[in-house]
C-alpha cells in the first residue's frame, strides 16, 4: 500500500527560529493535508493542499505541494512556544475516495 | 456546531470484557473513520464508513467491529479487550479529501 516517510521524527528548536519538515511518497498523490496535534486533543487540520506545485500559507505556516506530486513541506516561520506539538501530513491519492494516509508525526519541541 | 465528539474520554479495562467507543458528528459528512494511535506509529486506520450504511477495514482491524448506526454516529466495538489495544482511539468524519478529528478515548487494558 502507500506509505509516507516524514522527516524529521522530532526536532528541538529554540524560539523564534524557523522550522521545515517534509513529507515523501512512494506513490502519487492528488491531495496533501497538514495537520498539528497538541498534547492529550486531536489532531487539527492546519493547511490542504490540491494542487501541483501549490504553495498556500495560514499565518507563520507555509506548506507546498510538490511538482512530482509524491512530496510535500510545512515551514514554521519564528517558532514561539505554542507551537509545540506533533505534526503529522496525509495525503489522498488519484482513487479519490480512499482513506487518507498519515505519516508517523514529526514532534516538535520549541525552547524559550 | 459541537463537530466530532467521543465519549468516554477515558476507560480502564481488564483484559477479556469487551466495551463500545462512540462516535457522532453534526456536520452532515458521508464518512467516518476510527484510528488508533500509539507512541511512534502514528495513526493507523482501524475501520471506515465511506457512507451510511457501509463498512471497511482499514490497516488494524483485528480484534474491532464496528457499526454505522445512521449518518452521524459510528461506533467501535471491542468484544474481548486485550493489553495490545491499549491505545488512543480518535474518530474522524470528512468531507473528502479533509478530514476533522475527534478529542479521543485514551484506553487502557489490563
Amino acid at each position: 500500500g502507500q506509505q509516507l516517510n516524514q522527516s524529521p521524527q522530532s526536532m528541538f528548536i529554540q524560539e523564534g527560529e524557523d522550522v521545515s519538515m517534509n513529507c515523501t511518497s512512494s506513490s502519487i498523490f492528488n491531495t496533501w493535508l497538514w495537520y498539528k496535534q497538541d498534547p492529550g486533543e486531536g489532531p487539527v487540520l492546519l493547511i490542504a493542499l490540491y494542487k501541483a506545485g501549490e504553495l498556500t500559507s495560514n499565518g507563520r505556516l507555509t506548506a507546498q505541494f510538490g511538482i512530482t506530486r509524491k512530496d510535500s513541506f510545512l515551514n514554521i516561520s519564528a517558532s514561539i512556544p505554542s507551537d509545540v506539538g506533533i505534526y503529522f501530513c496525509a495525503g489522498q491519492g488519484p482513487s479519490g475516495n480512499t482513506p487518507l494516509v498519515f505519516g508517523k508525526g514529526t514532534r516538535l519541541s520549541v525552547i524559550a | 456546531n459541537a463537530g466530532v465528539t467521543q465519549t468516554p474520554k477515558f476507560q480502564v479495562l481488564k483484559t477479556g470484557q469487551s466495551m463500545t467507543l462512540q462516535c457522532a458528528q453534526d456536520m452532515n459528512h458521508n464518512s467516518m473513520y476510527w484510528y488508533r494511535q500509539d507512541p511512534g506509529m502514528g495513526l493507523r486506520l482501524i475501520y471506515y464508513s465511506a457512507s451510511e450504511g457501509t463498512t471497511d477495514k482499514g490497516e488494524v482491524p483485528n480484534g474491532y467491529n464496528v457499526s454505522r448506526l445512521n449518518k452521524r454516529e459510528f461506533s467501535l466495538r471491542l468484544e474481548s479487550a486485550a493489553p495490545s489495544q491499549t491505545s488512543v482511539y480518535f474518530c474522524a468524519s470528512h468531507p473528502p479529501p479533509e478530514q476533522y478529528f475527534g478529542p479521543g478515548t485514551r484506553l487502557t487494558v489490563t
